[in-house]
């Protein structure tokens, strides 16, 4: 099962603010943020593995809702290098596997 | 410092053809991933190994899907009698076992099948 992300879409002024929001219907052990630009691999932003845990990654944190089942990713003070398709990926808890299953993405565009 | 590399970066193939995919993760890295990828899409797991061993299979991968990593080191994709709906871009991820297992993508090839 997919998660969902939400918004699918979002438009930015530089320096404005962005919530991107990933859930699930399967426990998680552990919810990844990747960046991908067109025609490029998927950039590894952060990991998180601990209910409630929060990671920062110069203007861009991402918080664990384990209970929930749900992670978001915020920027803050967007750049135009921020653009790109934002992706979820989640490890479920139930198999163990190591193997992520991603959501559809997110497309952040940021204009000047 | 290199990170995951794969080869080629493109491939174009007739339908019924075979193709195989090289890829090189990071050096240090003992688990290696296999992905595939359509337009608008999450990347979607196909098979992953820990050293040379191939630990899980998607149910998706078909039979025509083979993986080796036949040394733990690098690994080998191969899809035979390709079809049109093969085309996509297939990516090679790379991890360690311990920690956190941050995966690390390399470029992908792209994938078109006439």
């Amino acid at each position: 099962q997919q998660p969902v992300q939400s918004p699918q879409a979002v438009i930015l002024r530089e320096g404005e603010d962005a919530v991107i929001n990933c859930s699930s219907s399967k426990a998680l052990y552990s919810v990844h943020w990747y960046r991908q630009k067109h025609g490029e691999a998927p950039v590894f932003l952060m990991i998180l593995l601990k209910g409630g845990e929060q990671k920062g990654h110069e203007k861009i944190s991402a918080s664990f809702n384990e209970k929930k089942q749900q992670s978001s990713l915020y920027l803050t003070a967007s750049q135009l290098s921020y653009s790109g398709t934002y992706f979820c990926g989640t490890g479920a808890k139930d198999t163990g596997r190591r193997a992520l299953t991603f959501g559809s993405g997110t497309r952040l565009q940021v204009q000047p | 410092d290199t990170g995951v590399s794969q080869d080629p970066r493109h491939k174009i193939t007739k339908r019924g053809q075979n193709v195989t995919f090289r890829c090189d993760p990071i050096s240090e890295h003992n688990r290696l991933y296999w992905y595939r990828q359509t337009l608008g899409q999450g990347p979607e797991f196909l098979t992953y190994f820990q050293n040379e061993a191939q630990l899980e299979k998607s149910r998706l991968l078909s039979d025509r899907f083979s993986a080796e990593r036949p040394k733990g080191s690098f690994s080998t994709l191969e899809i035979q009698r390709t079809e049109q709906g093969d085309s996509a871009m297939y990516l090679c991820a790379s991890s360690l076992a311990e920690g956190g297992g941050e995966q690390f993508f390399g470029p992908g090839t792209r994938l078109t099948v006439l």
